[in-house]
């Protein structure tokens, strides 16, 4: 009940196109749903963040979509770039400080 | 404003050695987790700590162990390492309040164990 499902476990796509990556939880308790960015030998950077109060959460190119009912949430990367090629996790955690817990992550390759 | 630091960056120990892993958290945060990211994985909670103490504790063997000091740094200590143990370790900083869900990661030391 604690696990957060990601898929795809790869992705390519052409610069200029949208990459979608998608993830589903079980536990209804979770209240917070980040994903991080993460380049090679570095640590996961926040991306963003969005809360079940909300369906859809916007910044820059980047956009959460949010469905309660179904408890899945997606990340939609517009206009991609070949900078945003790395890997990224989505998240869950049910409270302020409360651990996170992941996905097992999308190695995202954006092509010319 | 300086954020997440840890030391060292990169480790090789020994089967059954002990290791001291460090973490100063991002300018006015209070809060420390450690996380455990084996290759090609997610990153797995470890342990948080708040005000010195742990707070809350994944599903770790208790030869993971932290201290927190009061400038809020904090240690991870592992003892009896075994190969599966290698991975990158990752501290994340938060602050405390009812909003507070937001985690900052480190860039991670890297351990190695032969």
């Amino acid at each position: 009940q604690q696990q957060v499902k990601q898929s795809p476990q790869s992705l390519i796509v052409q610069k200029g196109g949208i990459s979608i990556i998608n993830c589903a939880y079980e536990n209804t308790a979770f209240d917070y749903f980040p994903w991080y960015q993460q380049f090679p030998g570095k640590g996961p950077a926040l991306l963003i963040a969005i809360r079940p109060d909300v369906s859809e959460k916007k910044e820059g190119r980047f956009t959460i979509s949010f469905n309660k009912s179904a408890k899945q949430f997606s990340l939609h990367i517009m206009d991609s770039q070949p900078g945003d090629s790395a890997t990224y996790f989505c998240a869950a955690s049910m409270l302020p400080n409360e651990k996170l817990t992941f996905g097992t992550g999308t190695r995202l390759t954006i092509i010319p | 404003d300086a954020g997440v630091t840890q030391s060292p960056t990169h480790l090789i120990k020994t089967r059954g050695q002990q290791v001291t892993l460090r973490c100063s958290p991002k300018s006015g945060h209070d809060t420390v987790s450690w996380y455990q990211q084996a290759l090609g994985q997610g990153p797995q909670f470890i342990f948080q700590y708040y005000e010195e103490e742990e707070r809350q504790r994944g599903n770790f063997p208790d030869r993971f162990s932290g201290h927190q000091f009061p400038n809020y740094s904090s240690e991870l200590n592992v003892n009896a390492l075994l190969l599966g143990d290698s991975a990158l370790y990752l501290c994340a900083s938060s602050p405390t309040g009812f909003e507070a869900y937001e985690q900052y990661f480190g860039p991670g030391t890297r351990l190695t164990v032969t």
